[in-house]
């Protein structure tokens, strides 16, 4: 059974802090991964994706991979009360197919 | 540009029912796949649909079933409603199957009662 695993949380942090999501993949033939978050009672939001090992910057957040530890993260710089949401990690296995596997979530907390 | 779209948002049906969930894919995509959302299991995977063909499938009963027509947009179907079935049913689109992430809909929300 291939799984993606992530700390339920929740990881609470104060507002202008980093925050850093973690997610672990079981899967070695996994080539993309996802990051997406969800604000409670709406659907899943695309934040960033990255296929190659190394750090991906978009704005605020940082996505990291690093397939030799199946490890990739999520940091989210100058965090904001309206970070706080469930982030979701994602992973697609290779070839053709389609499925993404997700954990199931960590809840972020960005107090004042 | 618009989003997914699904409908309806909301049913509530009873045990023994069938129902059919609609979803429109953002224009051009021509990937669509189907997730089943509850607060015990996370985000599952039911099927993925591309060109009108299924692709791939997850590990639900044979109730779940699902189809896509030739302007990409899907409906999903449970047959013989059980009360676990009430859960959060997502749809995403993608412009195929191996490029770029997924998009997700509002979501239907499902009550079996």
């Amino acid at each position: 059974q291939k799984e993606v695993e992530q700390n339920s949380g929740p990881l609470s942090v104060p507002e202008g802090a980093i925050a850093s999501l973690n997610c672990t993949y079981s899967d070695r033939g996994s080539q993309s991964f996802f990051w997406y978050r969800q604000y409670s009672g709406k659907s899943p939001e695309l934040i960033m994706f990255i296929y190659s090992n190394g750090d991906k910057e978009d704005g605020r957040f940082t996505a990291q991979l690093n397939k030799a530890s199946q490890y990739v993260s999520l940091l989210i710089r100058d965090s904001q009360p309206s970070d706080s949401a469930t982030y979701l990690c994602a992973v697609k296995e290779s070839g053709t197919a389609s499925k993404l596997t997700f954990g199931t979530g960590t809840r972020l907390q960005v107090t004042l | 540009k618009a989003g997914v779209t699904q409908t309806p948002r909301y049913l509530i049906k009873t045990r023994g029912q069938q129902v059919t969930l609609s979803c429109s894919p953002i224009s051009g995509h021509r990937s669509v796949s189907w997730y089943q959302q509850t607060p015990g299991q996370g985000l599952q995977f039911l099927f993925e649909y591309f060109s009108e063909t299924q692709r791939n499938k997850g590990n639900f009963p044979g109730r779940f079933s699902g189809r896509q027509f030739s302007n990409s947009r899907s409906e999903m179907n449970v047959s013989t409603l059980e009360l676990g079935d009430s859960a959060l049913y997502l749809c995403a689109s993608s412009l195929s199957p191996t490029e770029g992430g997924y998009t997700f809909g509002s979501g239907t929300r499902l009550t079996v009662v």
